[in-house]
């Protein structure tokens, strides 16, 4: 089984762009789509990326994701930070037998 | 629009077992495209993937929890259902119903998508 390593947590002021990170600890990142989830307090999670980096009808474009096999890792870039994109974030993707999410980080817009 | 709902105990005694059962609305678990899941979330924690379905009955379990799990469907009633053995206080958490679709892409590789809709979870408490 593999694991997804996450930041536990990430700041920035509003305006400004800020990457979380998803590194993945055996395998290729490049072989199994990641997904990026967005959860408020109190809600389910939603997919803002999946399959690496499109996003769902209804996701604005400041939303966006990618991988690096250099660093086995992926990444959910967010410009233009608007108060209402502090949530918690998770990553997610899969092997052959198991779907694995990452710890999750908390993203503080301020 | 598909919906999700969990329904089931919020409180399960210790070394009892769990049981929850999701039901579909808007689309049918006998679609062929999708597979349906069981993720848990302990308070204040991530997320965890529990384990999946096919509606043909076909099953997976993660490994650290496959030998307390086991997760069934009802086509005739829309609805799977997930049970959890010997629970201690450490499966207390939200439980989340969720869909996720698998396909074949153009070379023929099987890929997993994204889980798209989920249920608004239920809070299971273990306690005495």
């Amino acid at each position: 089984n593999f694991m997804l390593t996450q930041p536990h947590s990430v700041s920035e002021s509003p305006g400004k762009t800020v990457t979380i990170s998803c590194t993945r600890s055996s395998g290729s990142i490049a072989s199994n789509y990641v997904q990026w989830y967005q959860q408020r307090p109190g809600s389910a999670p939603t997919t803002v990326i999946y399959e690496d980096n499109q996003r769902p009808s209804g996701v604005p474009d400041r939303f966006s994701g990618s991988i690096d096999s250099s660093s086995n890792s992926a990444s959910l870039t967010i410009s233009g930070l608007k108060t209402e994109d502090e949530a918690d974030y998770y990553c997610q993707s899969y092997d052959s037998t198991n779907q694995v999410f990452g710890g999750g980080t908390k993203l503080t817009v301020l | 629009q598909v919906q999700l709902q969990e329904s089931g105990p919020g409180l399960v005694k210790p070394s009892e077992t769990l049981s929850l059962t999701c039901t579909v609305s808007g689309g049918s678990v006998s679609s062929g495209n999708f597979y349906w899941s069981w993720i848990r979330q302990p308070p204040g924690k991530g997320l965890e993937w529990i384990g999946y379905i096919y509606y043909s009955g076909s099953t997976n379990y993660n490994p650290s929890l496959k030998s307390r799990v086991t997760i069934s469907v009802d086509t005739s009633k829309n609805q799977f259902s997930l049970k959890l053995s010997s629970v201690t206080a450490a499966d207390t958490a939200v439980y989340y119903c969720a869909r996720e679709t698998y396909y074949y892409d153009s070379s023929g590789y099987g890929t997993w998508s994204d889980f798209d809709y989920w249920g608004q979870g239920t809070l299971v408490t273990v306690s005495s």
